[in-house]
C-alpha cells in the first residue's frame, strides 16, 4: 500500500517551454503532497506543501510564479516548471501522507521526474 | 542552512556494523526519519522516532534524543546492496514537512 505514481520519469525539453509533472497516490488519498527538488550529489530540498483545494505554500527563495502548483483532488498534485532553463534541469520528487494518519507519519515517495532543459 | 547535519561518506566492510549520526537544530521537532537513497532513485523509508530510544527493524534501528538534538541508524550485518545514500530528516510546521539533511554515502566493500 501508499504506493505514490509520478509521471512522467523524465523529460527533456527546451530552454523557453513549460513543463508538466503529474504527482498521484494510487491507493491512498492524500489531502497534503511536497515537492522536492534534488540536484546531483545533493540533498532532496523542499520546494513547496501542495494542499488539496487550497494555495501551495512555498519555501523561502522558491518562485511560485515559476513553479505552479495545482492540487486538485485527494490524488493528484501537478507541478508545472514555466519557462524552464537549464538551472532548472534537475530531479523532482513529490512525496505524500495519507488522510488520517498521524502528522508524525513518514511520508511516501514517488519516483521522481528528472528534468533536462537544452 | 537547513541545520540537520550527518557525515558526507562512510565506508565499511560486508557483514559488519555501522553507524551513521545525525545532529539537528529546530524549534519545532515532531518525528526524526531515515530514508535510504540508491543513485537516481527516489528515497525509500526505514525507520522513524517520535520519542526518545531505540526502534529495531530487522536489520536496521534507529535511536532518538531529543533534548540531544541527536539521532543515529544502525544498520547490522551488511550487505553490498546497503551501499546507497542514507538520509536523515526532522518533520517540522504545521503540515510536518520533511527538511533533509546532506545525506551520507555509505559504500560497503568485500
Amino acid at each position: 500500500g501508499a504506493v505514490v505514481s509520478q509521471h512522467p520519469s523524465w523529460v527533456i525539453c527546451k530552454s523557453g517551454t513549460s513543463v508538466k509533472i503529474e504527482c498521484r497516490s494510487l491507493d491512498f488519498q492524500a489531502t497534503t503532497m511536497f515537492w522536492y527538488r534534488q540536484f546531483p550529489k545533493q540533498s532532496l530540498m523542499l520546494m513547496a506543501t501542495s494542499n488539496e483545494g487550497s494555495k501551495a505554500t512555498y519555501e523561502q527563495g522558491v518562485e511560485k510564479d515559476k513553479f505552479l502548483i495545482n492540487h486538485a483532488s485527494l490524488t493528484l498534485s501537478t507541478l508545472t516548471v514555466t519557462s524552464a532553463h537549464p538551472e532548472d534541469s534537475s530531479f523532482y520528487i513529490c512525496s505524500a501522507r495519507a488522510v488520517g494518519v498521524p502528522q508524525n507519519s513518514p511520508l511516501h515517495f514517488g519516483n521522481g521526474t528528472r528534468l533536462t532543459v537544452t | 542552512g537547513q541545520n540537520i547535519d550527518q557525515p558526507t561518506e562512510m565506508t565499511a566492510t560486508e557483514g559488519a556494523i555501522v553507524q551513521i549520526n545525525c545532529t539537528y537544530q529546530t524549534s519545532g521537532f515532531n518525528g526524526l526519519f531515515w530514508y535510504q537513497q540508491h543513485a537516481g532513485e527516489a528515497p525509500t523509508f526505514l525507520s522513524y522516532n517520535v520519542l526518545d530510544g531505540l526502534e529495531e527493524k530487522g536489520r536496521f534501528s534507529s535511536f532518538l534524543s531529543r533534548s540531544k538534538g541527536y539521532s543515529y541508524l544502525l544498520l547490522k550485518e551488511l550487505q553490498m546492496k546497503d551501499s546507497a545514500s542514507y538520509l536523515c530528516a526532522y518533520g517540522s510546521g504545521g503540515y510536518n514537512k520533511l527538511i533533509f539533511g546532506a545525506g551520507t554515502r555509505l559504500a560497503v566493500h568485500p
